[in-house]
C-alpha cells in the first residue's frame, strides 16, 4: 500500500479481555516494528520482526503480549488480559531495511483504551 | 541505556517567526529521523539524517554525528507547525529500533 496502516484505529475493551491490533506495512518492506505511546512520552519500543521471524522482542513489557507476522507482510499484534496500564497509542512502523540502514515510516496507530 | 534529549520542552512562536530546535545523543548512531507528530498523532516523517545538512523547504536539519547533537531549523512558521516534534536515533551497536528523544512541544499562533 501507500503507507503504513494499522486498523482499527480506536479500540476500547474491558479490564480482562483480549484484543488484536493490526499493522500492514508498506508494500516490499521487510523490517516492522511495533511501538507504544502514553500520553506526554515519546513511542517505546516493544517488537522488530525481519520477515517473518521475531528478531528482538526485548520491549515487550510482559508474557500478556504477543505478536506476529506468519508471512512476512501484515503483522498482528495481541494483548491477553488487558489491563488499564495497557491504555497508550501503538503504534506500527516499516522500513525496507532495518531502521539503522533506511528511512522508518509509521502507521497512524491504535488508540486503546481499557476501561 | 543511550539518552536522547531534545530542548526546548515547550515553544510558543508567533506566526513568521524561526525556531531552532535541538536533539543531544549520548551514543553513537547510525540513524537519526525526525518526526513531526501532528494533533490527531500521526507521526509525520521530516527528515532522515544521520549526518550532514538537508533542506526541504521552510525547514532544514543538521546532524553533526561526532559531536552527537541534531538541529531542526524552522523558518516562517505556520499555526500548521504546532505539534510535537521528536527526534529519534537507533544505536550503531546492538538494538535496531528507534529511540525517541523527549520531545518539543511547539505552538504557533496567530
Amino acid at each position: 500500500g501507500a503507507g503504513v496502516s494499522q486498523t482499527p484505529s480506536n479500540k476500547v475493551t474491558e479490564k480482562g479481555k483480549y484484543v488484536e491490533l493490526r499493522c500492514d506495512p508498506i508494500s516490499g518492506h521487510t523490517a516492522l516494528y511495533w511501538y507504544r505511546q502514553s500520553l506526554g512520552q515519546g513511542p517505546e519500543f516493544l517488537i522488530y520482526f525481519q520477515g517473518t521471524g521475531a528478531a528482538d522482542d526485548s520491549g515487550l513489557p510482559n508474557d500478556r503480549f504477543f505478536a506476529v507476522r506468519p508471512e512476512g507482510s501484515v503483522s498482528t499484534l495481541k494483548i491477553q488480559r488487558t489491563e488499564r496500564g495497557d491504555s497508550a497509542v501503538y503504534l506500527c512502523a516499516s522500513s525496507f531495511t532495518p531502521h539503522g540502514g533506511t528511512e522508518a515510516f509509521f502507521g497512524q496507530g491504535t488508540r486503546l483504551t481499557v476501561v | 541505556g543511550i539518552q536522547v534529549e531534545q530542548s526546548p520542552p515547550d515553544l510558543i512562536l508567533q506566526e513568521g517567526a524561526n525556531s531552532t530546535l535541538r536533539c543531544n545523543f549520548s551514543d553513537s548512531v547510525n540513524n537519526l529521523q525526525w518526526f513531526h507528530q501532528n494533533p490527531w498523532g500521526q507521526l509525520i516523517n521530516l527528515f532522515y539524517i544521520p549526518s550532514g545538512t538537508k533542506q526541504n523547504g521552510r525547514l532544514s536539519a543538521t546532524t553533526v554525528a561526532t559531536e552527537r547533537y541534531s538541529l531542526l531549523y524552522i523558518s516562517s512558521s505556520q499555526t500548521t507547525d504546532s505539534g510535537v516534534y521528536f527526534c529519534a536515533v537507533v544505536l550503531q551497536t546492538g538494538a535496531n529500533n528507534l529511540f525517541f528523544g523527549t520531545g518539543t512541544r511547539l505552538t504557533v499562533i496567530p
